[in-house]
């Protein structure tokens, strides 16, 4: 079984342009979480996505950043208009169910964006 | 708020020694608690996954116990080896719907040969 899958592993972008970084769930796994690590910052939760539903976002900046998990297809996270303080590892995870039992999240090896 | 502190922030141990890692939270309102391995430049590996019911996880030379009435967790890592070189994070779930896990700021590990 194929674990969490992120793609790029790196994405270099100047400022101003857009990232679009993927993530593909653990394969039966509706439930999805992306979290951001700032150099020497721990990591922080951005958003919470069932199938086409955003269901917490209460960690995303309220401008430039979006994330989607389409009926069909990877999970999306989508941050416009890059700025240099935007450069982090970006994390992916994914969930069986989202109750207190079976709900172990899995990691994705990152996105590491680089603003130059 | 939750908030998760993890201490060391850094430790540096000869091979062969065993250690504690520690890891403390404020709401002790949790129902599990994961511990997680994260080499340089790479994602999290999960370690342990220790629910509320239980006192203590067990995985190879790893031990992981929790005491939730005074929030506190350790790792404790037997016989220490080089490849045990890495950071260590803690990380407990929200109460919320989505159990978004909250973080402590990690120990880095350095296990000399």
């Amino acid at each position: 079984n194929a674990g969490v899958m992120q793609n790029p592993r790196h994405l270099v972008r100047r400022r101003g342009q857009e990232a679009r970084l993927r993530c593909s769930p653990v394969k039966g796994h509706s439930h999805v979480y992306w979290y951001r690590q700032l150099p020497e910052e721990g990591l922080k939760f951005m958003v919470y996505l069932q199938k086409e539903n955003i269901i917490d976002e209460s960690g995303m900046p309220k401008e430039r950043f979006s994330a989607e998990f389409p009926k069909e297809g990877p999970s999306i996270l989508r941050i416009q208009q890059v700025v240099r303080g935007d450069s982090a590892a970006y994390f992916c995870a994914s969930s069986l169910f989202s109750g207190r039992l079976y709900n172990e999240q899995f990691f994705g090896p990152g996105t590491r964006l680089t603003v130059l | 708020k939750q908030e998760v502190t993890q201490i060391p922030a850094a430790l540096s141990v000869p091979e062969g020694e065993n250690l504690v890692l520690n890891c403390s939270f404020t709401d002790s309102a949790i129902y599990n608690l994961q511990w997680f391995r994260q080499d340089p430049g790479k994602g999290l590996t999960s370690l342990l996954l220790i629910q509320s019911s239980q006192r203590e996880q067990t995985s190879g030379r790893l031990n992981a116990s929790l005491d939730k009435s005074s929030g506190r967790s350790t790792l404790y890592i037997a016989a220490s080896q080089p490849g045990d070189s890495a950071t260590y994070l803690c990380a407990v779930p929200s109460n919320n719907a989505g159990n978004m896990l909250t973080f402590g700021g990690g120990t880095r590990l350095m296990v000399k040969p």
